[in-house]
């Protein structure tokens, strides 16, 4: 199955922003948005934005998210070193009928 | 607490056959659509399968269609992937998930190698 398009990785400093971009096509991103998934080193993911557009209880505030078209983004503000983690995004593909995966961000926080 | 705790991971020959496990408890099982993802190592996430909330409908990734197949038992509370013709590409974390993500089991390892 196709993947969903993330950039292999992103830094920024400290208490600042940063924006993950995931591109898809209009069967899955597109169709009806993404999850996206934070995962440290030797943990499973955590959702970290429902793809229904809404944080899930427990999730920070600096965490938000928005789609234009084929493209989901996630933004964190304030960054803090607890931050850091790969992110991925993941859409249900209704042509394929399966859930696509992003290849992941790592994001480092300097 | 909302658990998903996962079993039957090991390490198998090439060839060989595996059964994972998924006991969930502190939610309505039967509610909820569930999804196997894996992850290998050094990788990204992979999703697997997804069977719906009553296990009419499954979906299986084209990597594994044919050589597993994603059941539940909702009397038990339980989700399985039951696994053959395992091949070396196989080796991976295996994650058991509501189909929305909202929560994941622990996770556990499958090892294919002679």
């Amino acid at each position: 199955q196709a993947g969903l398009t993330q950039p292999p990785s992103v830094s920024k400093d400290l208490r600042q922003t940063a924006t993950l971009t995931c591109t898809g096509n209009s069967n899955n991103v597109g169709y009806q948005g993404a999850a996206w998934l934070q995962q440290h080193q030797g943990h499973p993911p955590k959702l970290v934005f429902h793809r229904n557009n809404y944080r899930p209880s427990g999730i920070s505030e600096r965490f938000s998210a928005s789609r234009s078209e084929n493209t989901a983004s996630l933004t964190i503000t304030g960054l803090q070193p607890e931050d850091e983690a790969d992110y991925y995004c993941s859409a249900w593909d209704s042509s394929l009928n399966a859930w696509v995966f992003g290849g992941g961000t790592k994001l480092t926080v300097l | 607490e909302v658990q998903l705790l996962q079993s039957g991971g090991n390490l198998v020959q090439p060839g060989g056959s595996l059964r994972l496990s998924c006991v969930a408890s502190e939610f309505t099982f039967s509610d909820y659509a569930m999804t196997w993802v894996r992850q290998a190592p050094g990788k990204g996430l992979e999703w697997v399968s997804t069977i719906s909330a009553s296990g009419h409908r499954t979906y299986h990734a084209d990597s594994v269609k044919g050589r597993f197949t994603i059941s539940r038992d909702n009397s038990k509370d339980t989700l399985y992937l039951q696994m053959m013709s395992l091949r070396a590409e196989d080796t991976a974390v295996y994650y058991c998930a509501p189909h929305m993500y909202d929560f994941w089991g622990q996770g556990t390892l499958v090892s294919v190698s002679s």
